[in-house]
């Protein structure tokens, strides 16, 4: 069983369009996160979700937003795909927000 | 500004010797600390994780933490070649009794153990 799964795992682009990535856990958590880790291999926090209420936004630009449907699933959606987006983005959650986080298997997006 | 600094690398080992790994942090608010382990093209994952002061011991890993000092490390004791992926320092900076914690990532250290 996948603890927490993010899909697709793979996006590849072009600018100006808008995309969107799925996650989903089955862990019984209440807080979900979404990571960006970029080429450097440099892993930021963007959101964090609890109990489907946004608690953190990061200065992340406002074509991020996210959704959290319920406290299961949170997704990510980006409008006008810039170049600098190319990076892989990660899911996480935690049961609670200070507790250890478990991570998804990242999506990889490519903007071309 | 939140910063959490690991020893940059690349550490290279030998089978079977202890990898030493280090973390300072800067807010002495932190108060959880988590070790990840990366593997190329993977997501983390989480090794161990620390709350209080002192060492915690999980198989071949054991945590220490040093609040007064501000530093986190990990010691891998007979290394073994799958252990060979970037180590990810990890804390959370936030009272463990709010909701305004959140997790900020060192860049990772990456380690080699040679057979």
């Amino acid at each position: 069983d996948t603890a927490v799964s993010q899909t697709p795992k793979y996006l590849v682009t072009q600018m100006g369009n808008d995309k969107s990535i799925k996650c989903e856990q089955n862990l019984g958590h209440d807080t979900m996160y979404w990571y960006k880790q970029d080429s450097k291999k440099f892993l930021k926090i963007m959101f964090s979700y609890n109990n489907k209420e946004l608690i953190i936004n990061e200065t992340v630009p406002n074509r991020f937003s996210p959704k959290s449907p319920d406290k299961a699933h949170l997704n990510l959606h980006i409008n006008s795909l810039e170049l600098g987006d190319s990076a892989v983005y990660f899911c996480a959650s935690s049961y609670r927000q200070y507790h250890e986080q478990y991570f998804g298997p990242g999506t990889r997006l490519t903007v071309t | 500004q939140k910063e959490v600094e690991q020893n940059s690398g690349p550490l290279s080992v030998p089978e079977g010797a202890i990898a030493s790994l280090n973390c300072t942090y800067s807010d002495r608010g932190s108060q959880s600390f988590f070790w990840y382990r990366q593997y190329s093209g993977k997501s983390p994952e989480l090794i161990m994780f620390i709350y209080s002061n002192g060492d915690k011991e999980d198989g071949r890993f054991t945590a220490q933490l040093n609040k007064a000092s501000q530093y986190v490390s990990l010691l891998i004791r007979d290394s073994q070649p799958s252990d060979s992926a970037t180590y990810l320092c990890a804390v959370n900076i936030g009272d463990r009794g709010s909701t305004l914690g959140r997790l900020y990532f060192g860049r990772g250290t990456q380690l080699t153990v040679w057979p």
